[in-house]
């Protein structure tokens, strides 16, 4: 079936390095969105692309939106502690504007 | 301006028995979705309310119901409590734009329900 899928599972890192996550869809998505969820706490809306090939930026995130709208990747420059959680992307499949969640990337970062 | 809260936030039930969880909307939402996250999961939906009425619903089965009231405040009711019903309850809030985007979801904190 259609789904989203999200790797690596889990990413362990020194602070200071860079992280990336990526997201592929099985269909065309007409929007993807991000999210982070720090443990224990819940998913909190970080950013929605729309265009082909757009990238948008928030500080140390850099988040991009495949040319095809079938990828996308979340980017972290220098990670801190600050940055540990989970982080889903969720995009709408099969006509419905509901977002389906991946399975999200742990990031874990070792000071 | 409030956020999305929800109760209670912890919950043990046993198997078979049955569970309402609560959840009230950001202030200016008029929409609320529901969705369950199994450990190491992404949250999965659940089903969408709007205008007291259940305008999508995900792969659940019918013991999964729910309730919108006027002030658009929602229920989840769960019947027939399975050990697999253990999960993080979440429910999301947006500002419903008739189904031609995507809405941004506004989650609350969850409820963690343990079926025993």
């Amino acid at each position: 079936g259609q789904q989203v899928m999200q790797i690596p599972q889990y990413q362990h890192v020194q602070e200071g390095e860079d992280f990336t996550t990526y997201c592929n869809s099985s269909t065309t998505l007409s929007n993807i969105q991000w999210y982070k969820q720090r443990p224990g706490g819940h998913p909190v809306f970080l950013i929605q692309l729309v265009k082909s090939g757009e990238v948008k930026k928030q500080k140390r995130l850099t988040f991009q939106f495949g040319e095809a709208k079938k990828n996308s990747s979340l980017h972290i420059t220098a990670t801190q502690t600050t940055d540990v959680g989970t982080y889903f992307c969720a995009g709408p499949l099969g006509g419905s504007y509901i977002p389906t969640f991946g399975r999200g990337t742990s990031l874990i970062v070792h000071p | 301006d409030a956020g999305v809260t929800q109760s209670p936030t912890h919950l043990i039930k046993t198997r078979g028995q049955q569970v309402t969880l609560r959840c009230s909307p950001k202030s200016g939402h008029d929409t609320v979705s529901w969705y369950q996250q199994a450990l190491g999961q992404g949250p999965q939906f659940i089903f969408q309310y709007y205008e007291e009425e259940e305008r999508q619903r995900g792969n659940f089965p019918d013991r999964f119901s729910g309730h919108q009231f006027p002030n658009y405040s929602s229920e989840l009711n769960v019947n027939a409590l399975l050990l697999g019903d253990s999960a993080l309850y979440l429910c999301a809030s947006s500002l419903g734009t008739g189904g031609a985007h995507t809405d941004t979801q506004y989650f609350g904190p969850g409820t963690r329900l343990t079926v025993l």
